[in-house]
C-alpha cells in the first residue's frame, strides 16, 4: 500500500519569501509523484510531476520540486512567493502498473503581505 | 474543451435517500477515479476504475457503489446517504498513472 504525508498543515509565510512544503511518502514499489494546486472553491490543477529522469522538476508559477529517493521525499519549494499563490497545495504519488493515485492531507499555503 | 464534467455541483439530501453523482470526461481518458474531500484530510480515494468494464476499491469505499457506464462516465451512487458522507466529491481521469484531470466538485451535504 501507499501512503502520503504532508507534515505541515498549515504555512504562514511574507510575500517575496521563499517557501519549501514538505511531502514524504511510503511505497514498495516505484511511483511517480505530483503536486497539485487547489484555489479556493475550485478544483485541483498539476503544478509539476515526477515520472523518471533529472530529480529536479520545474512547474508552473516559479515552482519547483525535488525528487529524493533515498529520502522517500518530494519538497516543494519557491524562491519568492506572491499573494496570489496563497492556495492549498497536495501531494499525490501512483504506483507504477496501478491505475491509481493517492493523496496527502495538504499544506494550507497562506502569504501576509 | 470541457475535460471533466461533473453534476450537480451541489446536493441537500436527507438521511436514508439515495442519489447519484455523474461524472463524464472527454479525453478519452482509461482511468477515471471518484474522491472525497473533508477539511484537514485531504483527498481520499473511493472507487477508481482503471479501464472501461473495471473497478476496484480506494481507501474509503463503504457506503457507495460506482459504474462505469462506458470510457466517458462514471458514476458514484450513495444508497443510504448518512451525515458521514457530507463531503466534497471529486471526479477525476487520466491516462494510466500519469496526470489526474479534475472536475469542479459537487457538494453534498446530507442531514
Amino acid at each position: 500500500a501507499q501512503s502520503v504525508t504532508q507534515l505541515d498543515s498549515q504555512v504562514p509565510v511574507f510575500e517575496e519569501a521563499p517557501v519549501e512544503l514538505r511531502c514524504n511518502y511510503s511505497s514498495s514499489v516505484s511511483v511517480y509523484l505530483f503536486w497539485y494546486v487547489q484555489y479556493p472553491n475550485q478544483g485541483l490543477q498539476l503544478l509539476l510531476k515526477y515520472l523518471s529522469g533529472s530529480t529536479l522538476v520545474k512547474g508552473i508559477n516559479g515552482f519547483e520540486a525535488e525528487f529524493n529517493k533515498s529520502q522517500t521525499s518530494f519538497h516543494l519549494r519557491k524562491p519568492s512567493v506572491h499573494i496570489s499563490d496563497t492556495a492549498e497545495y497536495f501531494c499525490a504519488v501512483s504506483p507504477w502498473g496501478a491505475s491509481k493515485i493517492i493523496f496527502g492531507s495538504g499544506t494550507r499555503l497562506s502569504i501576509r503581505p | 474543451n470541457a475535460g471533466v464534467t461533473q453534476t450537480p455541483k451541489f446536493q441537500v439530501l436527507k438521511t436514508g435517500q439515495s442519489m447519484t453523482l455523474q461524472c463524464a470526461q472527454d479525453m478519452n481518458h482509461n482511468s477515471m477515479y471518484w474522491y472525497r474531500q473533508d477539511p484537514g484530510m485531504g483527498l481520499r480515494l473511493i472507487y477508481y476504475s482503471a479501464s472501461e468494464g473495471t473497478t476496484d476499491k480506494g481507501e474509503v469505499p463503504n457506503g457507495y457503489n460506482v459504474s462505469r457506464l462506458n470510457k466517458r462516465e462514471f458514476s458514484l451512487r450513495l444508497e443510504s446517504a448518512a451525515p458521514s458522507q457530507t463531503s466534497v466529491y471529486f471526479c477525476a481521469s487520466s491516462e494510466a498513472e500519469r496526470e489526474a484531470f479534475f472536475g469542479q466538485g459537487t457538494r453534498l451535504t446530507v442531514v
